[in-house]
């Protein structure tokens, strides 16, 4: 079953503008992770916010995660061209291995 | 440099005739993953060995089946393909939390893509 709703389903901006992805769940995580995905191509792991943490920044990244409202969000700020991509929110419950569930995505395409 | 590597890139089949699609891996990692990802849709999950332990997901179709003959390497094997089976098949490794050097993230190959004709 699908945890993980994304909103919106597409984004699509100018360059330098920010970009924001919504990610909603419905149970209880260990952590929450981020995952792009270039046309045709796997998954690239952008970054990983474990349930106690608020906020976490990657370069021009920035994830919040809200566990009291089961939801996360996705800034890319500065975007650039090289953005352009399918971007997914994925769910975990740690303990041996992890099991990710993944949302249907957000496809941003960022405009020169 | 490590990575996750996944044989064919492009794979066609004629329906009902088996195919296997390979993936390996030099992360050395204990976990390897297989999904399925349909057009615009996200990565389902079909199964993954934790070392040589083989976890099936319950919804997984038993048309479906994986081999595991070492670390490295890990198999997915379509009994019958049909029509619905065309979709990107995506490997992944990740190293079990709480192991040395262990965290929850999972790194991926590049895909198989299966078309079914």
């Amino acid at each position: 079953s699908q945890q993980g709703e994304e909103d919106p389903q597409a984004l699509s901006i100018q360059e330098g503008e920010n970009a924001t992805m919504n990610c909603s769940y419905k149970t209880s995580i260990n952590n929450l992770q981020w995952y792009r995905q270039n046309s045709g191509r796997g998954l690239v792991h952008l970054i990983l916010i474990r349930s106690n943490e608020r906020e976490k920044h990657s370069g021009r990244l920035r994830v919040t995660l809200d566990t009291s409202k089961k939801s996360s969000s996705l800034l890319i700020t500065a975007s650039r061209a090289a953005d352009t991509a399918s971007y997914f929110c994925a769910t975990g419950r740690s303990g041996g291995y992890n099991k990710l569930i993944f949302g249907a995505g957000t496809r941003l395409a960022v405009h020169p | 440099d490590a990575m996750v590597i996944q044989n064919p890139r492009y794979q066609v089949t004629q329906f009902g005739k088996p195919v296997t699609l390979s993936c390996s891996q030099t992360l050395n990692h204990n976990v390897m993953y297989w999904y399925q990802q349909k057009s615009s849709q996200a990565p389902k999950l079909l199964f993954h060995y934790y070392d040589k332990d083989f976890n099936n997901e319950a919804d997984t179709p038993d048309n479906f089946q994986s081999r595991r003959p070492n670390t490295s390497f890990c198999f997915l094997d379509i009994r019958s393909p049909g029509l619905g089976d065309a979709a990107m098949y995506l490997c992944a490794t990740s190293r079990a939390a709480g192991l040395a050097g262990g965290s929850d993230t999972q790194y991926f190959g590049p895909g198989t893509r299966l078309t079914v004709l």
